[in-house]
């Protein structure tokens, strides 16, 4: 089980908006940046947001990310077909000195 | 272009070893931090371990620590991981990755090098 806390699955139509949850504690996402990570399948991870909610170049506007207290979510809008992957938050946790990821989300494309 | 090519991956017996590298190229290696994150088949990301940019400091997965040895020669601009007493929880595909600062903030990825612990 992960420490950061995301939904195993969402799904949505092409067009739609959906958003994917990533809780922590005070220590990992209270304390320190979030991260998400998009993979594609059979592909190596890709930096999708850093620092909470910033775009690296490249990355479309329709993804968004966010970050309240203990909490992370990631936006897609506008869902494409190519959107379909596997989604993963990130952040390092102050008291155990390590680095985590959420247990990632699979996201369909219906 | 910034490349990350890992490489040493294979297959071995419960309690063998096996050391990977991570070859970078097209920045300046010794000003990042580098990282180890490791994915099992059909699991998710789980990070293994980093390594400050003067060697000063680095961290680990609490089931690797004693185990495992990260390490890096900037003159080379490689990373390394030496894996004794390999366990079979240990297969995963290891990924190299570039950091900005210890969090888990990785702008670059290697295309990953496959270990399988097996008798």
């Amino acid at each position: 089980q992960s420490v950061l806390t995301q939904p195993p699955s969402v799904s949505g139509t092409p067009g739609q908006r959906v958003t994917i949850s990533c809780s922590g504690s005070k220590s990992n996402i209270g304390s320190n940046i979030v991260n998400w990570y998009q993979q594609l399948p059979g592909a190596a991870p890709k930096l999708l947001i850093f620092i909470n909610n910033q775009r690296p170049s490249g990355v479309p506007d329709r993804f968004s990310g966010s970050k309240s207290g203990t909490s992370a979510s990631l936006a897609i809008s506008g869902l494409q077909s190519e959107d379909e992957a596997d989604y993963y938050c990130a952040a390092w946790d102050d008291r155990m000195k390590v680095g985590l990821f959420g247990g990632g989300t699979k996201l369909t494309v219906l | 272009e910034v490349q990350l090519v890992e490489s040493g991956g294979g297959v071995v017996q419960p309690g063998g070893s096996l050391r990977l590298s991570c070859a970078a190229s097209g920045f300046t290696f010794s000003d990042y931090w580098m990282s180890w994150v490791r994915q099992a088949p059909g699991k998710g990301l789980e990070w293994v371990a980093n390594l400050k940019q003067d060697l000063s400091e680095k961290y680990y997965l609490d089931s690797v620590k004693g185990r495992f040895t990260i390490s890096r020669d900037n003159a080379k601009k490689s990373l390394y991981l030496q894996m004794n007493s390999l366990r079979a929880e240990d297969t995963a595909v290891y990924y190299c990755a570039r950091g900005l600062d210890y969090s888990n903030y990785f702008d670059a990825w290697g295309q990953g090098t496959q270990v399988t612990v097996s008798s």
